[in-house]
């Protein structure tokens, strides 16, 4: 119940295409879902998050779409860029109880061909 | 703000050795993460700390491991006896409003 399923595992796009990128959640109790962009040899940094309260955030050519009924909420990079070319976390997080506790999708590895 | 900063980037060292990773975290954050990141197994939470508590250790793999937070801006990890299967990459996190921030991680390399 604690788990955060990510997919796929790796995915190309052509440049200028939209990279989309799913999770899926069975915690209900879960109400922070950041979203994760790693470079090699870098730490993770935080790129958008999103509340359930809302089924839409965007932020320049990053949105995150979330369904709560289906507990499934996903990434979509618009107009993908080589510099693009990451590892992406989804992750779940739930604060009201105040335990603050991360829990990491497995990652995709994304490829944006120039 | 500089950021979380960990400390050393890279450690190698031998199969018996003790090992310590270092942490700082992001000033006025009350939440702190170390994880651990490997190719098999992605990202792990290893142990928490809320206020200098440790929270949650479940995650940590064996009695070998160990982490202290004295006060708030400091925190280590340690490994006792460090064994080949711990190398990894060690990732130190803050967080304050659910906004977790990590620190650009220590190579650890046991042979």
């Amino acid at each position: 119940q604690q788990q955060v399923k990510q997919s796929p595992q790796s995915l190309i796009v052509q440049k200028g295409g939209i990279s989309i990128i799913n999770c899926a959640y069975e915690n209900t109790a879960f109400d922070y879902f950041p979203w994760y962009q790693q470079f090699p040899g870098k730490g993770p940094a935080l790129l958008i998050a999103i509340r359930p309260d809302v089924s839409e955030k965007k932020e320049g050519r990053f949105t995150i779409s979330f369904n709560k009924s289906a507990k499934q909420f996903s990434l979509h990079i618009m107009d993908s860029q080589p510099g693009d070319s990451a590892t992406y976390f989804c992750a779940a997080l739930e604060t009201t109880s105040g335990t603050y506790k991360y829990i990491f999708g497995t990652g995709t590895r994304l490829k944006v061909l120039a | 703000d500089a950021g979380v900063i960990q400390s050393p980037r890279h450690e190698v060292t031998e199969m018996g050795q003790e090992v310590t990773l270092r942490c700082k975290p992001i000033s006025g954050h009350d939440y702190l993460f170390w994880y651990r990141q490997t190719m098999m197994r992605g990202l792990e939470l290893l142990i928490y700390f809320n206020n200098n508590v440790p929270i949650d250790d479940s995650g940590m793999p064996e009695d070998r491991f160990s982490a202290k937070m004295p006060n708030a801006s400091f925190s280590t990890l340690k490994i006792q006896p460090s064994e080949p299967r711990d190398s990894a990459v060690y990732f130190c996190a803050s967080s304050s409003t659910g906004r977790a921030f990590f620190g650009q991680g220590t190579r650890l390399t046991v042979v």
